[in-house]
C-alpha cells in the first residue's frame, strides 16, 4: 500500500513568487491536513480538507490556500512568498479525519525562499 | 483553545536503558486523542503510540508505553530498552473528538532524544 506522497521534495523560490505543493494521500483516505514546520514555531496546522471541502483552518494569512480534488489529492498554494515562509511543509492523510483515524504523514516538501 | 507543552527540549539515554519523555496539555474537552509521533532525520513523521482519553488503561506498543493521567492532563512516553534507532525528535500531539471531530493535530514543541551507545 503506497504511503502519502508529497511533491516536490525540495523547492527554492524567490521572494514574491508563488508556489504550489502537492499531496497524494493513501488510497481510500479522504482527509488531508497540511502543517508547516519551522525551528522557531514548531509544527503548526495550516488547514484540513475532507471530501473536497475545507473543514478546518489554522491561523495563517490568506496567502496560504489549498484545495482538494475528487480523487482526494490536495494542493496548497502560497502566494507572494516571504522569507519567513521557508519551512518544511508536511501533509497528513487519514481515513475520515476523526473517530480514531490514524494520521499518516508524507516526507514533506522543503521550501526555501531566497 | 487546546495547547500541548513538552518541557524537555533534549533528552539523552544510554542504549538498553529506559527514558521517559514528558508532555502536558490543556483542554476543556472531555473526549480527545493523544499521540506520540517520532520524527527521525529523514523528517518522516511516524506514529509511535495512541491513547483515547476515554480509556483508563495506558496504551502500550512493544517497547513504548504511556502514562496517561487525565486529571493532571499529563501524557508521558516511556521507551524501554532504548535502541540507537530510537534517536529522533518526539512530538506529543492532541486531537479533538466528538463535536470537534476533525483531523487537526496540535503538536508540542518536540523533544530531541539522543541514544548513546
Amino acid at each position: 500500500k503506497a504511503g502519502v506522497t508529497q511533491t516536490p521534495r525540495y523547492l527554492i523560490k524567490t521572494r514574491g513568487q508563488q508556489v504550489t505543493l502537492s499531496c497524494s494521500p493513501i488510497s481510500g483516505h479522504r482527509s488531508v491536513s497540511w502543517y508547516q514546520q519551522t525551528p522557531g514555531q514548531g509544527l503548526q496546522f495550516l488547514f484540513e480538507y475532507f471530501s473536497e471541502t475545507q473543514r478546518n483552518k489554522g491561523n495563517f494569512p490568506g496567502r496560504f490556500s489549498g484545495r482538494q480534488f475528487s480523487n482526494s489529492r490536495s494542493e496548497m498554494n502560497v502566494s507572494t512568498l516571504e522569507l519567513g515562509d521557508s519551512a518544511l511543509y508536511l501533509c497528513a492523510s487519514s481515513r475520515n479525519g476523526g473517530t480514531n483515524a490514524e494520521a499518516f504523514f508524507g516526507q514533506g516538501t522543503r521550501l526555501t525562499v531566497v | 483553545a487546546q495547547t500541548v507543552t513538552q518541557s524537555q527540549p533534549e533528552m539523552s539515554v544510554q542504549e538498553a536503558e529506559t527514558v521517559t519523555l514528558s508532555c502536558t496539555y490543556d483542554t476543556s474537552e472531555s473526549d480527545y486523542y493523544l499521540f506520540w509521533y517520532k520524527q527521525p532525520p529523514s523528517r518522516q513523521m511516524i506514529l509511535v503510540i495512541r491513547q483515547e482519553a476515554y480509556k483508563q488503561q495506558n496504551a502500550t506498543e512493544n517497547r513504548f508505553s504511556v502514562n496517561f493521567q487525565k486529571a493532571a492532563k499529563s501524557f508521558s512516553l516511556k521507551i524501554s530498552d532504548s535502541q540507537l534507532g530510537d534517536a529522533a525528535m518526539y512530538f506529543c500531539a492532541y486531537r479533538s473528538h466528538g463535536s470537534g471531530n476533525t483531523g487537526k493535530l496540535i503538536f508540542g514543541q518536540g523533544t530531541t532524544l539522543q541514544v548513546k551507545p
